[in-house]
């Protein structure tokens, strides 16, 4: 099992470039997470996922849009990036939203100029 | 302890001795909790959780506790080692909602 993936591991790009940040999960996990980390902050959820074709908003979706059409992928877009959106990006997937742990990717370093 | 701010806490322990991490969580509604450990250029990893109707929880090297009166988690790892170096942040989850996610505290393991 390789758990949860991420792709890229790195990526810098122009503001107002766009890119699409891809999660695969192989535990057929239903639900699904994408957060940011800041340094000194917490992780803050982006958007998360219960389940294939469906997804929400998480504490701080503006600037990203994402999908899950199939179940053991989430993809995480940013249409136009802000230097506000440098950060890392962490995927996460867990069983049951309530009271389970939750399954993080090694995350991806994104450089916004 | 926890703090917000651009500067993690840090705790610097000898090889050997006991650490104990402390966070201070938000919602007195919060029933579950999660300690997770993040070495430096990977994702989080879990190690223990709680639920509320428990005041501690014992693994393997490592003892959380739970105190609802003044909200607020403690990890406790006996005998730290070089491996134990990582951020260490807590999680609490008010049953149906989302996870909220503590900032860290660095502990360092000094030879």
């Amino acid at each position: 099992n390789a758990g949860v993936t991420q792709t890229p591991k790195f990526r810098v790009l122009k503001t107002g470039q766009s890119m699409t940040l891809l999660c695969a999960q192989d535990m057929n996990h239903e639900y699904m997470y994408w957060y940011r980390q800041d340094p000194g902050m917490g992780l803050r959820l982006i958007h998360y996922s219960v389940g294939e074709g469906t997804t929400a908003k998480g504490e701080v979706p503006d600037g990203y849009n994402v999908s899950r059409l199939k179940k053991q992928n989430f993809l995480l877009g940013l249409e136009s990036a802000a230097p506000s959106q440098t950060s890392v990006y962490f995927c996460a997937s867990s069983f049951q939203i309530r009271r389970q742990t939750q399954y993080f990717g090694p995350g991806t370093r994104l450089l916004v100029l | 302890g926890e703090s917000v701010g651009l500067h993690l806490p840090t705790l610097s322990v000898q090889e050997g001795d006991n650490s104990i991490i402390n966070c201070a969580y938000s919602n007195s509604a919060s029933d579950y909790f999660i300690w997770y450990k993040q070495e430096s250029g990977k994702g989080p990893q879990f190690i223990i959780d709680i639920r509320s109707n428990m005041d501690k929880r014992q693994g393997q090297r490592v003892t959380v506790l739970l105190n609802k009166t003044v909200k607020h988690l403690s990890l406790q790892i006996a005998a730290t080692q070089p491996g134990d170096s990582a951020v260490y942040f807590c999680a609490e989850n008010n049953y149906g909602q989302n996870f909220v996610f503590g900032p860290g505290t660095r502990l360092s393991v000094l030879p």
